[in-house]
C-alpha cells in the first residue's frame, strides 16, 4: 500500500523560506508514470494546488505561487520536497503531498498533511 | 484559469436522504479532467469520482458522478452517517493548471 508522508518545520518566520519534504513508501517514485504533487489548505478554508513534479524532473506550478515556489524530487531516497519563499502569515496552511495520476492528473494517494504556521 | 463554483455552500440532510452536490466551471472543462474529493475534519482529502463519473477503487455505488461541459453533479444517492463531510470538485486544464472548488459541506438536519 503506497503511503506519503510530509514532514519538516511547523514553525516558519514571516519572509522566510518554507521547506517540506514528502517521503514515498510502498513504492517507487520513479518506478511509474506518476506525478507528485503540493496542495495546501489554510486553516477553515479550501484546497489549493502547489504544484507537481513528475521523477525526471520536470514541474509544472501554481501561475499565482509559481514566483515563490520550487519542487524538486529526490529518487535516491523515494522523496520529494517543497520550498515557498518569502513566506507571510497567507502562507499559514496544511500541506499535503499527493500522488498524481498522469492521465487525468487527479490526486489518488494524500499524505496525511503537515500544518505550517507562519509567525514570528 | 478555469474558476470552479459549488452549490450550495452548505446543505443539510438527514441519513437515507438522497444528496445533489453542483459543481460549475468558468470554462468548458473536459470530463476526463473532472474529479471529486471527499473530506472529514482532521482527515486528507480523499478521491471518490474521477473522469467526471468513475467511481474510484473501494467507493460505495451509492456515490455517482455525472456532468459535462460547464455543468457536473456529485449525487449520494441515500447518505450514510460516514458521508456528512465536505465535498470538492477539481479540474485539470491547459496551461496546466489544476484549481479545486470552494467545497459543499454535507452536515445533518
Amino acid at each position: 500500500q503506497l503511503q506519503l508522508q510530509e514532514s519538516g518545520p511547523g514553525l516558519v518566520k514571516p519572509s522566510e523560506t518554507l521547506s517540506l519534504t514528502c517521503t514515498v513508501s510502498g513504492g517507487s517514485i520513479s518506478s511509474s508514470s506518476y506525478y507528485w504533487g503540493w496542495i495546501r489548505q489554510p486553516p477553515g478554508k479550501g484546497l489549493e494546488w502547489i504544484g507537481s513534479i513528475y521523477y525526471s524532473g520536470s514541474t509544472y506550478y501554481n501561475p499565482s505561487l509559481k514566483s515563490r515556489v520550487t519542487i524538486s524530487v529526490d529518487t535516491s531516497k523515494n522523496q520529494f520536497s517543497l520550498k515557498l519563499s518569502s513566506v507571510t502569515a497567507a502562507d499559514t496552511a496544511v500541506y499535503y503531498c499527493a500522488r498524481q495520476t498522469p492521465h487525468d492528473y487527479i490526486f489518488d494517494y494524500w499524505g496525511q498533511g503537515t500544518l505550517v504556521t507562519v509567525s514570528s | 484559469e478555469i474558476v470552479l463554483t459549488q452549490s450550495p455552500g452548505t446543505l443539510s440532510l438527514s441519513p437515507g436522504e438522497r444528496a445533489t452536490l453542483s459543481c460549475r466551471a468558468s470554462q468548458s472543462v473536459s470530463s476526463s479532467y473532472l474529479a471529486w474529493y471527499q473530506q472529514k475534519p482532521g482527515q486528507a482529502p480523499r478521491l471518490l469520482i474521477y473522469g467526471a463519473s468513475s467511481r474510484a477503487t473501494g467507493i460505495p455505488d451509492r456515490f455517482s458522478g455525472s456532468g459535462s461541459g460547464t455543468d457536473f453533479t456529485l449525487t449520494i444517492s441515500r447518505l450514510e452517517p460516514e458521508d456528512f463531510a465536505v465535498y470538492y470538485c477539481q479540474q485539470y486544464g491547459s496551461s496546466p493548471q489544476i484549481t479545486f472548488g470552494p467545497g459543499t459541506k454535507v452536515d445533518i438536519k
